[in-house]
């Protein structure tokens, strides 16, 4: 049972370029969350999407977006990066009835902007 | 607003020796904790989880949890430590509020090094 998987898993971008980062969520599960965890951080939650609407956001700018497909994957955007967007951004997927009391992690994208 | 402290940031414990990790939170209404573990180059694995009932809760790898709401505490605790659990451990709590849609509120981490 394949569980969360992240794309790519380490990435470099210049400031100001925008990123696609995406998602694919465990088997059965229904939900996305986005994290993301700067160096020597705790992650911190940016938004969970539900039947491909945003239901709930962190304290993050409107230049984190995300997106979920029919097929329950996801997609976070960022636009005009800048160097504090360097970051682990996790994915974890849940089951709407359970949410995040049974999230499941992926990997992880190590985001680099230079 | 809910915040969780983690107190130690780095914890050396010798092999097969006990290890409390300490974790505070702040609330001003119930909340569900959490502990999870996150190994180099990986995501993260809950432990265990508090939602309600008894105090003492026990999770995966031998490790367990006391909630103290006096003490507004969430310890971790294992007995005997091996070579496989150095990793960075994660304290986190949600207000519960949203059914589950909000996100957790995580610790900065505490750093659990065993040295044989």
């Amino acid at each position: 049972d394949a569980g969360v998987t992240q794309s790519p898993t380490h990435l470099i971008k210049t400031r100001g370029q925008q990123v696609t980062l995406r998602c694919s969520p465990k088997s059965g599960h229904d939900t996305v969350s986005w994290y993301q965890q700067a160096l020597g951080q705790g992650p911190q939650f940016i938004f969970q999407y539900y039947e491909e609407e945003e239901r709930q956001r962190g304290n993050f700018p409107d230049r984190f977006s995300g997106h979920q497909f029919p097929n329950y994957s996801s997609e976070l955007n960022v636009n005009a990066l800048w160097l504090g967007d360097s970051a682990l951004y996790l994915c974890a997927s849940s089951l709407v009835v359970t949410g995040h009391y049974g999230y499941t992690f992926g990997s992880g994208t190590r985001l680099t902007v230079v | 607003a809910q915040s969780v402290t983690q107190l130690d940031s780095q914890v050396p414990v010798f092999e097969e020796a006990p290890v409390e990790l300490r974790c505070n939170y702040s609330s001003s209404v119930s909340v569900y904790l959490f502990w999870y573990v996150q190994y180099p180059n990986q995501g993260l694995q809950l432990l265990l989880k508090y939602l309600s009932g008894s105090t003492l809760v026990k999770g995966i790898n031998g490790f367990e949890a006391e909630f103290n709401k006096s003490q507004t505490s969430f310890h971790l605790r294992k007995p005997s430590v091996h070579i496989s659990d150095t990793a960075e451990y994660f304290c986190a709590v949600s207000e519960g509020s949203g059914g589950g849609a909000d996100g957790l509120t995580f610790g900065k981490g505490t750093h659990l090094i065993i040295q044989p």
